[in-house]
């Protein structure tokens, strides 16, 4: 079945570090992939998404580049600040329709001043 | 345009109690998803609605939680009787028929004394 991989936290960096967040996936099929942001005490939102293969989504300043050969799709950011601080998932879908997400296990992010 | 809205934000049961969440999505969405969510892990799938049908209940423990969308717009989610294991975070979601994306509701957390 669908799955999906990330690296694991907690990562703690400095504000204007560079931020890569790693996700490898397996699937059948072409799915799409996200990455999805939840700051504490809040739901999760998209935070960028894309659909075939090397398509890059993009979204205040994080980026990532759908890689179907090495099924992957790493989040990275040139310059985090402190409210980046949240927990970062990647997921998948089946590629078809309003199928349901497979997420990894999230990644915790915790910028310092 | 108003988000995925769920009630209550949070629950605190004792064991074998009953408990029920309700989840209404944004309008016009046909696509509702219910998942769970276990501390430091990431959501999982429970059960997806296409209007009123549920489409995918495989992973619903049967025994003990059920779900319904009587009209196609809201759903809730009940569990009877609870047990320790179900303290969690439980999310809705829902999505329209011509994109895929998922928006999240802020969740309900559940604690089973």
């Amino acid at each position: 079945g669908n799955s999906v991989t990330q690296m694991e936290g907690p990562v703690t960096l400095s504000e204007e570090a560079f931020l890569t967040i790693n996700c490898t996936y397996t699937a059948t099929g072409y799915p799409s992939l996200f990455w999805y942001v939840q700051y504490p005490g809040e739901g999760l939102q998209l935070l960028l998404k894309a659909t075939k293969a090397d398509d890059k989504g993009s979204n205040k300043g994080f980026e990532a580049t759908y890689r179907k050969e090495t099924t992957s799709f790493h989040l990275e950011k040139g310059s985090v600040q402190v409210s980046d601080s949240a927990v970062y998932f990647c997921a998948l879908n089946g590629g078809s329709g309003n199928t349901p997400l497979v997420f990894g296990k999230g990644t915790r992010l915790s910028v310092i001043a | 345009e108003a988000g995925v809205v769920q009630s209550p934000r949070y629950k605190i049961i004792e064991k074998k109690q009953p408990v029920a969440f309700w989840c209404n999505p944004i309008s016009g969405h046909n696509t509702l998803y219910w998942y769970l969510q276990n501390l430091g892990q990431g959501p999982e799938l429970l059960i997806r609605y296409e209007n009123e049908e549920a489409v995918d209940d495989s992973q619903l423990p049967k025994d003990r939680f059920s779900a319904e969308r009587l009209k196609g717009v809201d759903s809730t989610l009940k569990i009877q009787p609870a047990e320790l294991g179900d303290s969690a975070v439980y999310l809705c979601a829902s999505s329209d028929s011509l994109q895929e994306t998922q928006y999240f509701g802020p969740g309900t957390r559940l604690l089973v004394l």
